[in-house]
């Protein structure tokens, strides 16, 4: 059962646009959402997170925006650059339940274009 | 922050053969994470390992393929048994940190390829 669904699966951005990914989850316990980014041959690396008491959170060019009700959560990269071309993992956690299992979503690969 | 060597980098190995991938931290920490990423999917946690203690295997990694050991707080091995051209994947060593330890730190990985 997949628990962290997430879309598109590539994306294609012109220089200077947005890239926006999308993801949606299904266990409520979830209450840390954080996002990784991985460039080829390396592991992943966090980029950013949110917790579920807040419905954005910026950092740079990079904002999560948070929907509990919809149970959903989005990465916006404002404008995307050539550098940002990786693939990028949402994911999901339960911190109070114990443990630290993150689900990962599917990932996506972003090709920023010049 | 944690600094993860992982060992080899990448291999292509026969059927039936086994490989053991290492991973060395540079600080000490409780608890190491295996992970499988097969091409173009997901990051599949396959065991959680303690120091002194047995690794705890997720729901479809069993023990005899994927044996785990951590002798120390900062290294762990884990070995791909028997393997397969299914086994192909990208295996990652990983350690907690940040405050409450909700943050992931990642080595590079290891690019397994089974003939």
């Amino acid at each position: 059962q997949q628990q962290v669904k997430q879309s598109p699966q590539s994306l294609i951005v012109q220089k200077g646009g947005i890239s926006i990914i999308n993801c949606a989850y299904e266990n409520t316990a979830f209450d840390y959402f954080p996002w990784y980014q991985q460039f080829p041959g390396k592991g992943p690396a966090l980029l950013i997170a949110i917790r579920p008491d807040v419905s954005e959170k910026k950092e740079g060019r990079f904002t999560i925006s948070f929907n509990k009700s919809a149970k959903q959560f989005s990465l916006h990269i404002m404008d995307s650059q050539p550098g940002d071309s990786a693939t990028y993992f949402c994911a999901a956690q339960g911190l109070t339940g114990g443990g630290n299992k993150l689900t990962f979503g599917t990932g996506t690969q972003l090709k920023v274009e010049l | 922050s944690a600094v993860i060597s992982q060992k080899p980098s990448r291999d292509i190995c026969q059927r039936g053969t086994s490989l053991t991938i290492q991973c060395q931290v540079d600080s000490q920490v409780t608890m190491m994470f295996w992970y499988r990423q097969q091409p173009g999917q997901s990051l599949t946690l396959i065991a959680t390992a303690n120091q002194g203690s047995e690794a705890t295997y997720e729901s479809g990694f069993v023990i005899d393929k994927f044996p785990i050991s951590r002798p120390n707080l900062t290294f762990s091995t884990l070995t791909v048994s028997n393997m397969s051209p299914e086994d192909s994947s990208i295996y990652l060593c990983s350690v907690e940190g940040g405050y409450g330890g909700e943050k992931l730190f990642f080595g590079s990985g290891t690019q397994l390829s089974v003939l």
